[in-house]
């Protein structure tokens, strides 16, 4: 069955970088488009990006379009997602979210990682 | 950017009883790509529509959307104790693909 695990939670300071892994596994990772959404605390769902994981091109939401990076790393089948320049208003949980058909982009999410708790304070 | 509103913030209602949930868009969503999703605490959010009114893999047949443009709607037909929750709409008919602010369904 479909997986995504995604990394631990995650503490730091004002000004710093975190990285996010998603591994995923029971299907073939370079087939599925995979997203980045985050929820901040008893907030709503904000989409942040998404990457093809067969080549690794990449469509950021212009919010973010300065500060994040996200890439793969097929030998693993895991997806990475790096916010830079954290402020307090990025403290959220972060998901790591996959497309629910093959080969195409339509943006909605079938499948999700358990979610990586950040949390940026001084 | 399309914004989604919902409504109502704060839904109360007993097991057994019917709900419906709107979603208002800020511009029309061409061919319904408009998704629909359940959140229950400490969970990720879990797809039960997309393209306005196809259920998701394993939803229950009380899970039904409707609408087109600007104007969707979940309802739930019959409500089990387990449907309460936040639920999400999201339309993906352009980038930056996004979601409303939730309507939280409470047990009265």
């Amino acid at each position: 069955q479909v997986q995504l695990v995604q990394s631990g939670a995650e503490v730091k300071k004002p000004g710093a970088s975190v990285k996010v892994s998603c591994k995923a596994s029971g299907y073939t990772f370079t087939f599925y488009y995979m997203h980045w959404v985050r929820q901040a605390p008893g907030q709503g769902l904000e989409w942040m990006g998404i990457i093809n994981p067969s080549g690794g091109r990449t469509t950021y939401a212009q919010k973010f379009q300065a500060r994040v990076k996200m890439t793969i790393d097929t030998s693993t089948s895991t997806v990475y997602m790096e916010l830079s320049s954290l402020t307090s208003d990025d403290t959220a949980l972060y998901y790591c979210a996959r497309e629910r058909e093959e080969l195409v982009i339509w943006g909605y999410f079938q499948h999700w990682g358990q979610g990586t708790p950040v949390t940026v304070s001084s | 950017e399309i914004l989604l509103t919902q409504s109502p913030g704060t839904l109360s209602l007993f097991p057994g009883e019917r709900a419906t949930l709107s979603c208002r868009a800020s511009q029309s969503i061409s061919s319904s790509y408009l998704a629909w999703y359940e959140q229950k605490p400490g969970q990720a959010p879990r797809l039960l529509i997309y393209r306005a009114s196809t259920r998701a893999t394993g939803v229950p047949d009380r899970f039904s959307g409707s609408g087109s443009g600007t104007d969707f709607t979940l309802t739930i037909s019959r409500l089990e104790p387990e449907d309460f929750a936040v639920y999400y709409c999201q339309q993906y008919d352009s980038s930056p693909y996004s979601f409303g602010q939730g309507t939280k369904l409470e047990i009265k």
